[in-house]
């Protein structure tokens, strides 16, 4: 049971590149989330999912695009990438179903923009 | 909006000893979810213990237990028996009960453990 994947584990882009993060889950999870997480500022929410074809975004979506074709995979578009998005960026998933879900984590992927 | 205020961005404790780590929340809602999170060098997010609003009793899970004061929107983490393998970022987080699963982070605290 693989969980919660995410590629690439590592990426340097140049000002203005785009790039897609990859993240799957094997698990049906039907919610699905992007986290950006920043040194003082803790995890912060980008855009989520709670089934194929429905996303939202959270507190910071700004420059980033999300899609979600399948339940398994979540994949988060950077479409001009900027300095300020340099971050480490974490998907996450869960079932909707009861009361208490415990959400899930991918390994994160370190993203620098020169 | 809820928020998550994790005031110490650093701790330190002597192996064995016990530390607590303070969280403090502030919401409108009387129903909700609060957790703490350890975050080791490899970067994954671990679920070390959570509480529902509307259970009195603290959570406890093996050396690790919360302190909840709900009327004071406080919700501290103490560790006992502090190991080496504690050392981390340590996450405070809510979430609502209504709606999707969203989760509030506070800052994070830094726990280092001198052997």
């Amino acid at each position: 049971n693989a969980g919660v994947t995410q590629t690439p584990k590592f990426q340097v882009l140049k000002t203005g590149q785009s790039m897609t993060l990859q993240c799957a889950q094997d698990m049906n999870h039907e919610y699905m989330s992007w986290y950006r997480q920043d040194p003082g500022m803790g995890l912060r929410l980008i855009h989520y999912s709670v089934g194929a074809g429905i996303t939202d975004q959270g507190e910071v979506p700004n420059g980033y695009n999300v899609s979600r074709s399948t339940t398994e995979d979540f994949p988060l578009r950077l479409l001009s990438a900027a300095p300020s998005q340099t971050s480490v960026y974490f998907c996450a998933s869960s079932t909707l179903a009861g009361n208490y879900n415990e959400q899930f984590f991918g390994p994160g992927t370190r993203l620098t923009v020169l | 909006a809820q928020t998550v205020t994790q005031s110490q961005p650093e701790m330190s404790v002597q192996e064995a000893e016990t530390v607590t780590l303070s969280c403090t929340y502030d919401t409108s809602e009387s129903d909700y979810y609060l957790f703490w999170y350890k975050q080791p060098p490899s970067r994954q997010m671990i679920l070390v213990i959570r509480q529902e609003a509307y259970k009195q009793q603290n959570a406890t899970e093996n050396r690790f237990s919360v302190n909840f004061q709900k009327a004071a929107k406080s919700f501290s983490l103490k560790i006992s028996d502090s190991q080496l393998g504690d050392a981390a970022m340590y996450f405070c987080a809510y979430r609502s009960i209504q709606g999707a699963q969203k989760l509030v982070f506070g800052q994070g605290t830094r726990l280092t453990i001198n052997p």
